[in-house]
């Protein structure tokens, strides 16, 4: 029944590695989102999609990459990971970009580096 | 410097009582805003979300105010339980085509029995 699910919720990893963490919605939403939110709370966004294509990249370093294999799904792959990347993610996916569009957040990954 | 602040960062009250969060924003030009629920461990729920038209906009026992001439919101939580224990974000979009919200830091409340 999870609208916006992400996996996995905790992951912990060290400096240098390579990781993914995945999301879906099947809120049948055509546009999705990745959100980091740091050690202040403050929730940011990375990227956006619309139907597979990336709408928003908010000069976020090239380390990371988010793929959408379709519109249902919006994964985010991190590249050589460093200590300053331990954060809260969040997917969020939305009935188009409309002004008063409703955003539905996934459950967030709790990401550590070592 | 933010664009979304928030007051006050956390406060503690008791079960039954009511209080008052504050959002001041200068995103110009204004979308709207949003308030959200974040429970701990969990993403953000939404509550409200007012143009710059609406006073005023209720959702059970949470009630939000905006003042779009001098950029100022509030959410009432009106008798509250214990699960109103969370994090609320006052959330701002400005005009464009881009859908990029802007975030405030939060206010924690904690709701003790």
């Amino acid at each position: 029944d999870t609208a916006v699910s992400q996996t996995p919720k905790y992951l912990v990893t060290q400096m240098g590695n390579d990781k993914s963490i995945k999301c879906e919605q099947n809120l049948g939403h055509d546009t999705m989102y990745w959100y980091k939110q740091d050690s202040k709370k403050f929730l940011k966004i990375m990227f956006s999609y619309n139907n597979k294509e990336l709408i928003i990249n908010e000069t976020v370093p090239n380390r990371f990459s988010p793929k959408s294999p379709d519109k249902a799904h919006l994964n985010l792959h991190i590249n050589s990971l460093e200590l300053g990347d331990s954060a809260v993610y969040f997917c969020a996916s939305s009935l188009g970009q409309g002004a008063y569009t409703e955003a539905f957040f996934g459950q967030g990954t709790r990401l550590t580096v070592v | 410097k933010n664009q979304v602040e928030q007051s006050p960062q956390s406060l503690i009250i008791l079960e039954g009582k009511n209080c008052t969060l504050q959002c001041n924003y200068t995103v110009s030009p204004f979308s709207n805003l949003r308030w959200y629920k974040q429970d701990t461990g969990r993403g953000p729920v939404s509550l409200t979300i007012m143009t710059f038209s609406e006073n005023t906009k209720s959702n059970g026992r949470y009630t939000a105010t905006l003042d779009a001439d001098t950029k100022q919101s509030s959410l009432h939580i009106t008798a509250s339980q214990l699960s109103d224990s969370a994090s609320y974000i006052c959330v701002v979009l400005g005009e464009s085509n881009d859908y990029k919200l802007s975030f405030g830091a939060g206010t924690t409340v904690t709701v003790r029995a």
